[in-house]
């Protein structure tokens, strides 16, 4: 079991409000991501980062931000919630574990967010 | 495009038999290949990694194989059990950038029946 959490599990929450996803990792790791996934669909990048201070967008537009102050926090922003936004979200980090630039992610439990 | 293509979309079996799941891609150039396994509600957990040097690579009762001319990889699980019930995800990895981009398939969704 890897060491990296998410919480809140789940939310539920009305349109509008400003809400913030966390995560942290125990395993020291730079890199670390950002996906969304619908039901049965696959997931999306929407933001990583490689190390402090280091944030970029992913490949699927998003609305929320993200921040890295600290190596093990990678908090995700959504600044005003809309219906359009449910889904859930996890967080991942890794480490290059290979020559061959084999980088083994190791995921969140992630957050299911419902926006009313 | 770069793409990552799963089949069946579904299976269900009964306990104790094997299976096998498809993966073809398209993605280039090709770094490597991931078998993820995803319990409902969770997140994904790794099962096999292969570069393009590996056919084969097993983890327990999971054994995948790769194709790199053919760009296909298969996951054959072995005397399935109730936990194996889960959602398969292949995902490739190009090395055309240096963050590695992975391409995800919409998985597999194995259900094994007692």
């Amino acid at each position: 079991e890897a060491d990296i959490y998410q919480t809140p599990r789940y939310l539920v929450i009305g349109t509008g409000k400003k809400i913030t996803l966390e995560c942290s990792q125990t395993m020291g790791h730079d890199k670390m991501y950002w996906y969304q996934q619908d039901p049965g669909m696959e997931l999306h990048l929407i933001h990583y980062s490689y190390g402090v201070n280091s944030t970029e967008k992913g490949d699927l537009s998003s609305e929320s931000t993200v921040s890295r102050i600290r190596t093990e926090h990678f908090p995700l922003t959504l600044e005003s919630a809309r219906p359009s936004h449910t889904s859930q979200y996890l967080c991942a980090s890794s480490e290059r574990t290979g020559e061959h630039g084999t980088d083994t992610q190791y995921f969140g439990p992630g957050t299911r967010l419902t926006v009313l | 495009k770069n793409q990552v293509e799963q089949s069946p979309q579904s299976l269900i079996i009964l306990e104790g038999k094997n299976c096998t799941l498809q993966c073809n891609y398209t993605v280039s150039p090709f770094s490597n290949l991931r078998w993820y396994k995803q319990d409902t509600g969770r997140g994904p957990v790794s099962l096999t990694i292969m570069t393009f040097s590996e056919n084969t690579k097993s983890n327990g009762r999971y054994t995948a194989t790769l194709d790199a001319d053919t760009k296909q990889s298969s996951l054959h699980i072995t005397a399935s059990q109730l936990s194996d019930s889960a959602s398969y995800i292949c995902v490739v990895a190009d090395r055309g950038s240096t963050l590695g981009r992975l391409y995800f398939g919409r998985g597999t969704q194995l259900t094994v029946w007692p």
